[in-house]
């Protein structure tokens, strides 16, 4: 069965550079959740997209945005990158029918030198 | 406001023994959705159970088992004859039916060590 696709899984950046994070969701799943995992910690929400508007969002910098696009995937823009950003990115999707079946991707590494 | 309390931080088990790993919830909504997601070392969140909060029977999947007890807002996970491919960090997860719709919230995680 298809997973949800993230790319690229592994990302080394410098401070303030700028980062794009993508996000494939599993086919005919509308919506899109960003979560960020930082090193011993719990995977926190970021942001969520409905059909390509933002549904709902948690603690996301505003130095990070997200859009979904027409054939719903998602990326993660995260720009002035800094070293506190270093984490595991999720991204999450799930169905019209079946909003809380929440199907997880595999995650992109981010390192913040 | 949604929150899970995983009240056990680590937990170290001999080969074969039975573990329980205890979730607390807190949250308003009335319905809404409980998970458990493994995290080996290798980083993925592996999806364990969904169970919402209309449907308390326990579950056992293999040497997995859970005891959904609304009464006390807990979600308990218990492995039983645990094995060394058990080790990883065990996450409890909360998504409400409202204005949370859809985006879960974790508790802090339970790092399971199993010793040969």
């Amino acid at each position: 069965a298809a997973g949800v696709i993230q790319s690229p899984r592994h990302l080394i950046k410098e401070k303030r550079e700028t980062a794009t994070l993508k996000c494939y969701p599993i086919p005919r799943h509308d919506t899109v959740y960003w979560y960020q995992q930082g090193p011993g910690q719990d995977p926190q929400f970021l942001i969520s997209f409905y059909e390509k508007m933002q549904s709902d969002k948690g603690s996301i910098p505003d130095r990070f945005s997200a859009q979904q696009f027409s054939d719903y995937h998602s990326e993660l823009n995260m720009s002035s990158l800094e070293l506190g950003d270093s984490a595991l990115y999720f991204c999450a999707s799930s169905p019209r029918t079946g909003r809380h079946e929440q199907f997880f991707g595999p995650g992109t590494r981010l390192t913040v030198l | 406001a949604q929150k899970v309390t995983q009240a056990q931080t680590e937990i170290s088990v001999v080969e074969k023994e039975d573990v329980t790993l205890d979730c607390v919830y807190e949250t308003r909504d009335t319905t809404y959705y409980l998970f458990w997601y493994k995290q080996p070392p290798s980083g993925e969140l592996v999806f364990l159970i969904r169970r919402n909060s209309f449907d308390e029977q326990n579950e056992i999947s293999g040497r997995y088992s859970w005891n959904f007890q609304k009464s006390t807002s807990s979600f308990n996970f218990t492995i039983t004859a645990s094995q060394v491919v058990d080790s990883a960090v065990y996450f409890c997860a909360l998504s409400g039916s409202n204005t949370n719709a859809g985006k879960s919230t974790f508790g802090d995680g339970t790092t399971l060590t199993v010793k040969p």
